[in-house]
């Protein structure tokens, strides 16, 4: 079945870019919208943007100066990258696949922790 | 855009029926029929357990169930169970074509 697999490294040094990779496996990347969603320790889920297969982007207007999103679909991947990161960007980073209708995350990663420390 | 708003936690005795709210607004929960429901246990990636407001994917528990009114919606769990203990959030599609969450309950059984 398809699975999703974020990675990236653990630690990220404060003002420096944070970039992350959701590998596709098992299924195509294609038709599908892949957002990605964080949750900060012991705190609620925030959604952070989406991108469809074709490329076209929206993000999360409060990070949205800061954020890119990509797809490469040779190699059935999405990437986050969030430039300048502080403290309060620590938290776990879930890929996620929005349902063929549209309306509902059906399938998600199972997460990689960032910490952002010097 | 600003979160959903849910209560902090809500508990309740196994059997019971418990019932939890998540407002917005019209630019989110009142202007569309997007509302979905997740469950998360510790250390989980959430779980999605209602869809379109009311709606329950294949293979979840017909103990639950969901509700919108006006710029509110509802998520009812019926039979409480042990294993019903878990952060459950809301989230709604918005008019910016964009996604927003709840805050998050966490839902204790007693």
């Amino acid at each position: 079945q398809v699975q999703l697999q974020e990675s990236g490294p653990g630690l990220v040094k404060p003002w420096e870019t944070l970039s992350l990779t959701c590998i596709v496996s098992g299924g195509s990347i294609s038709s599908y919208y892949w957002h990605w969603i964080r949750q900060s320790p012991g705190k609620g889920l925030e959604w952070i943007g989406y991108i469809y297969y074709s490329g076209s982007t929206n993000y999360n207007p409060s990070l949205k100066s800061r954020i890119t999103i990509s797809v490469d679909t040779s190699k059935n991947q999405l990437s986050l990258s969030l430039r300048s990161v502080t403290a309060t960007d620590t938290a776990v980073y879930y890929c996620a696949r929005l349902h063929s209708e549209g309306t509902y995350f059906d399938l998600w990663g199972r997460g990689t922790l960032v910490t952002v420390s010097s | 855009q600003s979160a959903l708003t849910q209560p902090a936690s809500v508990s309740g005795s196994p059997g019971q029926s418990i019932t939890f709210s998540c407002t917005g607004t019209s630019n989110d929960i009142g202007g569309y029929n997007y509302v979905s429901w997740y469950q998360q246990h510790p250390g989980k990636a959430p779980k999605v357990i209602i869809f379109d407001v009311s709606n329950r994917p294949s293979g979840v528990s017909n103990r639950f169930s969901g509700s919108k009114s006006g710029n509110t919606a509802s998520l009812t769990i019926s039979g409480l169970q042990a294993e019903d203990e878990a952060d459950y959030y809301c989230c709604s599609y918005t008019t910016s074509v964009t996604r927003v969450f709840g805050g998050g309950t966490k839902v204790t059984v007693l």
